[in-house]
């Protein structure tokens, strides 16, 4: 079946650092895959998705690229601020039957220290 | 963007109890809603898929007759525990989808904190 793996958190960094969380997948057919991100308190939000194979996906500074030869779609960031710590799941979207239902990762707990 | 609510946001409750948690779609209209289940530093898990109008479409390994799913508006998906055990005690997320034409995304609501004494 599919399934999701993300980097274990939590991740500590000072501002202005430079952010990878890992992500790797299985997936049977051709999924998108996604970054969401859970600030304190609220709920899931898209942060950026890709479609397919060498897609990039960005938003608001944060990129990741879809890797069909590595199975990956890591997540970067340049310079994250104290607004970015966040806890980061990454997720897969496939055909399931006649639904797309969506395969999570466990979440990378993001800290990010003035 | 699109706006999903939930409640309540927390509640406690005694063993042997039933708890309702409302998902609500506030700004459109979904015929899709999700329920998933979240332990402490796990993943989502895909409990049910709501349809509007539908029964709902369970995960193996969901009791359907301990987790009852209601979705009988375009805005509105219940998820009611019946006879909550601690062992139910987990952070309860639902999700709505906007589908048109090949567009297709989930919106997800701030979550529902259970726990069962």
């Amino acid at each position: 079946g599919n399934s999701v793996t993300q980097m274990e958190g939590p991740v500590t960094l000072s501002e202005e650092a430079f952010l990878t969380i890992n992500c790797t997948y299985t997936a049977t057919g051709y999924p998108s895959l996604f970054w969401y991100v859970q600030y304190p308190g609220e709920g899931l939000q898209l942060l950026l998705k890709a479609t397919k194979a060498d897609d990039k996906g960005s938003n608001k500074g944060f990129e990741a690229t879809y890797r069909k030869e590595t199975t990956s779609f890591h997540l970067e960031k340049g310079s994250v601020q104290v607004s970015d710590s966040a806890v980061y799941f990454c997720a897969l979207s496939d055909l399931y039957g006649n639904d797309y239902k969506l395969s999570f990762g466990a979440g990378t707990t993001v800290t990010v220290r003035a | 963007g699109a706006v999903v609510s939930q409640h309540p946001s927390w509640v406690i409750c005694k063993s042997g109890t039933s708890v309702k948690i409302e998902c609500r779609s506030l700004d459109f209209q979904a015929t899709t809603m999700f329920w998933y289940r979240q332990f402490p530093k796990q993943s989502l898990m895909l409990m049910a898929t709501s349809n509007e109008g539908s029964k709902a479409t369970y995960e193996q390994g969901v009791e359907k007759d301990k987790f009852l799913i209601n979705h009988a508006s375009l805005t509105l998906s219940t998820l009611t525990v019946t006879s909550a055990h601690p062992e139910d005690s987990s952070f309860y997320i639902c999700s709505a989808r906007v589908t048109s034409g090949t567009y297709n995304e989930q919106f997800f609501g701030p979550g529902t904190r259970l726990t069962v004494l």
